[in-house]
């Protein structure tokens, strides 16, 4: 079993929406989760960094933490075309550096005009 | 968030070649790292780039093969050896300005090995 299990996708909505974009994963140390968002031939971008369990929000995203299933989800309010692109979940047991960072290998999401 | 420059953004190259390609930061950073991004596989880390001494290499990479400098606190290279087909991929390097695991990425050169 991977560490962390992402579905690739592609995940086709239409404009306006609800996303939901998951993550599982096996190892309980995992306190530190993130979502990234990577444009086609452009870098990641963080998008949401939570600690432990809970909710995060900001603006049309919420990230969705659940250490007692060991699910992570985002979810995109209001889909918009500029939306689609490939959504890395990334987690680590200590929460600095690069050390133990271990990211899925992302969702690719199509939110169709 | 600091601004990362990496060059060149995409190069083909020939088999037993080496490639190095540059990261620039705008801003000094401790942590700076460089990953690999294989095409259907997740973002692997290579090796933290350490200022001032050898690199620290992740299990499976070598530093024959991923040669890595840090002259200073912005500035960094990875040299992709002898290459061949497999190390066809994008190679990415990426800072942690705070040292919370909020990693940013430059825009990834994109290698294709003939």
């Amino acid at each position: 079993q991977k560490e962390v299990e992402q579905d690739p996708g592609p995940l086709s909505v239409p404009e306006g929406a609800i996303v939901s974009l998951n993550c599982t994963y096996s190892n309980s140390a995992f306190q530190y989760f993130m979502w990234y968002r990577q444009y086609s031939r452009k870098g990641p971008e963080l998008l949401m960094y939570t600690y432990s369990s809970g909710n995060k929000e900001d603006g049309r995203f919420t990230a969705q933490v659940d250490k007692s299933s060991k699910y992570i989800s985002l979810f995109i309010r209001d889909s918009q075309p500029s939306d689609s692109a490939t959504y890395l979940c990334a987690m680590s047991a200590s929460g600095g550096g690069a050390d133990g960072l271990t990211f899925g290998k992302g969702t690719h999401l199509i939110i169709q005009p | 968030s600091a601004v990362i420059s990496q060059k060149p953004s995409r190069d083909i190259c020939q088999r037993g070649t080496s490639l190095t390609i540059q990261c620039q930061v705008d801003s000094q950073v401790t942590m700076m790292f460089w990953y690999r991004q294989q095409p259907g596989q997740s973002l692997t880390l290579i090796a933290t780039a350490n200022q001032g001494s050898e690199a620290t290499y992740e299990s499976g990479f070598v530093i024959d093969k991923f040669p890595i400098s840090r002259p200073n606190l912005t500035f960094s290279t990875l040299t992709v050896s002898n290459m061949s087909p497999e190390d066809s991929s994008i190679y990415l390097c990426s800072v942690d300005e705070v040292g919370t695991g909020e990693l940013f990425f430059g825009e990834g050169s994109r290698l294709t090995v003939l």
